[in-house]
């Protein structure tokens, strides 16, 4: 059973572009939350996705926006990109019982360099 | 806002020492949980702490929860090369569908 996937692993792209990530759930789940690392600091949660809409949002400009699909993979896209959104971005999967959000499995995250 | 913080943030030892890392907040979170970061890797779920007061132990892990349920600590005994790694706390918030908020990290070094 393959757990969570993102791709790609790296990218490398300059400041004003734009860039989409792409992140496959566990089987299974149905939930899919987006964070980013900077280096040094811990995850900050950009938002999550569930049924197709977004359902939470953290403290992270328009710029970034979401897209969940039918078959739960999820897309992060930044739009205008900042020389501060180099990053780590991490793709978590879980899935919803009705009454709460179980545990988050992470990938491996996808490490964006903005020049 | 809430905020996690951990100290220290990083911290070097030898092979056998043992050590404890904190994760204080003025904030009450439904749960706690600790995570493991490898480099390379998303970070791996080691324990949730839900009851204040809670103490788990994984091995020669050993985690508590504070009993007002905004701080937590992480002991290691006798750690060990393989304990080497980032040690993140995480509160989880509950608003229908629960988010994280992690601190900002502990490196660990551990050397043989």
């Amino acid at each position: 059973d393959a757990g969570v996937t993102q791709s790609p692993t790296h990218l490398i792209k300059t400041r004003g572009q734009q860039v989409t990530l792409r992140c496959s759930p566990k089987s299974g789940h149905d939930t899919v939350s987006w964070y980013q690392q900077a280096l040094g600091q811990g995850p900050q949660f950009i938002f999550q996705y569930y049924e197709e809409e977004e359902r939470q949002r953290g403290n992270f400009p328009d710029r970034f926006s979401g897209h969940q699909f039918p078959n739960y993979s999820s897309e992060l896209n930044v739009n205008a990109l900042l020389l501060g959104d180099s990053a780590l971005y991490l793709c978590a999967s879980s899935f919803w019982d009705g009454l709460a959000v179980n545990e988050q499995f992470f990938g491996p995250g996808t490490r964006l360099t903005v020049l | 806002t809430q905020l996690l913080e951990q100290s220290p943030q990083f911290l070097s030892i030898q092979e056998g020492e043992n050590l404890t890392v904190y994760c204080n907040s003025s904030s009450v979170f439904s749960s706690l949980q600790w995570y493991r970061q490898e480099p390379g890797e998303g970070p791996v779920l080691l324990v949730t702490v839900v009851t204040g007061g809670e103490v788990k132990k994984l091995k020669r892990l050993t985690f508590q929860f504070g009993d007002a349920r905004k701080d937590s600590s992480l002991h290691i005994t006798a750690a060990q090369p393989g304990d080497t790694g980032l040690y993140l706390c995480a509160g989880v918030t509950q608003g229908g569908s629960e988010k994280l908020v992690f601190g900002k990290g502990t490196k660990l070094t551990v050397n043989p």
